[in-house]
């Protein structure tokens, strides 16, 4: 079965600085996706961005990245520039990548404050 | 127009009421799913649904009954509804193998 940790379950940040959210994953499946999930108070689930496991190279989405580390099965994303409108629970996300259909293993969370 | 919709997204209703949740999606899309979320924010998923077929069911009571008249629509019935129902449930949509589409989710508050 395939879990997703959150360690950090709340961090603040001021505005226009930089802060990275971190997330690990297990699984012993070799393909699949990540993602990074908003909800802020409007509770609609957002997609930040996403990351195939096969791909190398780290996704950028204007402000976010992510930190991908295949071995290490870590998943960090990073918001520069945080503005307040950042302010949400931030889910990270696994999925495998098969031919059928498989549901999202979602972490347990990070809520984020940015502060003017 | 709106991908993935839900009715209603407040829901209010007393203990051992029966009631449904409805969820439509006009993306095209084959998968659909409802998950849970939790009064800690816990995101769980409870039944998949693909082409009208039932694929996944979770850990989930048999009070809860997915209906999926075509592959647009994928509706959430309770019955006999319990405190520890209350949550926010979400409908989503992917086409196959791919990224979720999520509904505004539906309240649901059982007193």
């Amino acid at each position: 079965a395939q879990t997703v940790t959150q360690s950090q379950p709340e961090m603040s940040v001021q505005e226009a600085e930089t802060v990275t959210l971190s997330c690990t994953y297990d699984t012993s499946e070799s393909n699949y996706y990540l993602f990074w999930y908003k909800q802020p108070p409007s509770r609609q689930m957002i997609l930040v961005i996403r990351q195939e496991a096969y791909k190398q190279q780290n996704a950028t989405e204007n402000r976010f990245s992510v930190n991908f580390q295949k071995a290490a099965k870590s998943f960090s994303l990073k918001i520069s520039d945080s503005q307040l409108g950042d302010t949400a629970m931030y889910f990270c996300a696994f999925m495998i990548l098969n031919s059928g259909n498989t549901p999202l293993v979602f972490g347990k969370g990070t809520r984020l404050s940015v502060i003017a | 127009d709106t991908a993935v919709s839900q009715t209603p997204k407040y829901l209010v209703t007393q203990m051992g009421n029966d009631k449904s949740i409805k969820c439509e999606q006009n993306l095209g899309h084959d998968t659909m799913y409802w998950y849970k979320q939790d009064s800690k924010k816990f995101l769980k998923i409870m039944f998949s649904y693909n082409n009208k077929e039932l694929i996944i069911n979770e850990t989930v009571p048999n009070r809860f009954s997915p209906k999926s008249p075509d592959k647009a629509h994928l509706n959430l019935h309770i019955n006999s509804l319990e405190l520890g129902d209350s949550a926010v449930y979400f409908c989503a949509s992917s086409p196959q193998g791919d990224e979720q589409y999520f509904g505004p989710g539906t309240r649901l508050t059982v007193t």
